[in-house]
């Protein structure tokens, strides 16, 4: 099993829905989470970075974290062509420890 | 602030050849890193350098992947001789902090 599972779509939508993106993982002990954006032929970029269980909002980005089940989100609200892009969801647990990255879900927006 | 560059942007090798590849972090950054991204799969970790030390190197295949932070600041990474399983993109980061990783555009290579 891997330690952070995510699937891989890809996922296509029109143009203003709602995009959910979800990882699980194994390690109890990951505490940080993580999600990046990244653009075909480009290096990922840090959208959300979150502490613990809860909800972080970031215009019409929400990262969504449950410890007890393991499980990550990514919303997008009112999505745009240009929210296309492979969002990869990242975990460590703290200090200078490895991130340990998902596969990737590959996102299309369609106008 | 001028982000991680690396060089060259493209290389393309035939198996058993030397390649290498240079990342220069963002400046005043601690921590640096390479990432091995295979098509359809997410960045895994080579080896993470905290100035000019080595913090994890533990999934670098070391019978052929080197790597150095030459005075904490550019890196190198080699590999010799290549294998066709080495294609790949090859990520830099640095990170100020513990987690907030920044991203280069890569090294696509190909190995023949």
């Amino acid at each position: 099993q891997k330690e952070v599972e995510q699937d891989p779509g890809p996922l296509s939508v029109p143009e203003g829905a709602i995009v959910s993106l979800n990882c699980t993982y194994s390690n109890s002990a990951f505490q940080y989470f993580m999600w990046y954006r990244q653009y075909s032929r480009k290096g990922p970029e840090l959208l959300m970075y979150t502490y613990s269980s809860g909800n972080k909002e970031d215009g019409r980005f929400t990262a969504q974290v449950d410890k007890s089940s393991k499980y990550i989100s990514l919303f997008i609200r009112d999505s745009q062509p240009s929210d296309s892009a492979t969002y990869l969801c990242a975990m460590n647990s703290g200090g200078y420890q490895k991130v340990t990255f998902g596969t990737g879900t590959k996102l299309q927006v369609i106008p | 602030e001028a982000g991680v560059a690396q060089s060259p942007r493209y290389k393309i090798i035939e198996k058993r050849q030397s390649v290498a590849f240079w990342c220069n972090p963002i400046s005043g950054h601690a921590t640096l890193y390479w990432y091995q991204q295979i098509l359809g799969q997410g960045p895994k970790l080579l080896i993470q350098f905290q100035n000019n030390g080595v913090v994890d190197d533990s999934q670098l295949p070391k019978d052929r992947f080197s790597a150095e932070r030459l005075k904490g600041v550019d890196s190198t990474l080699k590999i010799q001789p290549a294998k066709l399983e080495d294609s790949a993109v090859y990520l830099c980061a640095s990170s100020p902090t513990d987690n907030e990783q920044f991203f280069g555009p890569g090294t696509r290579l190909t190995v023949l």
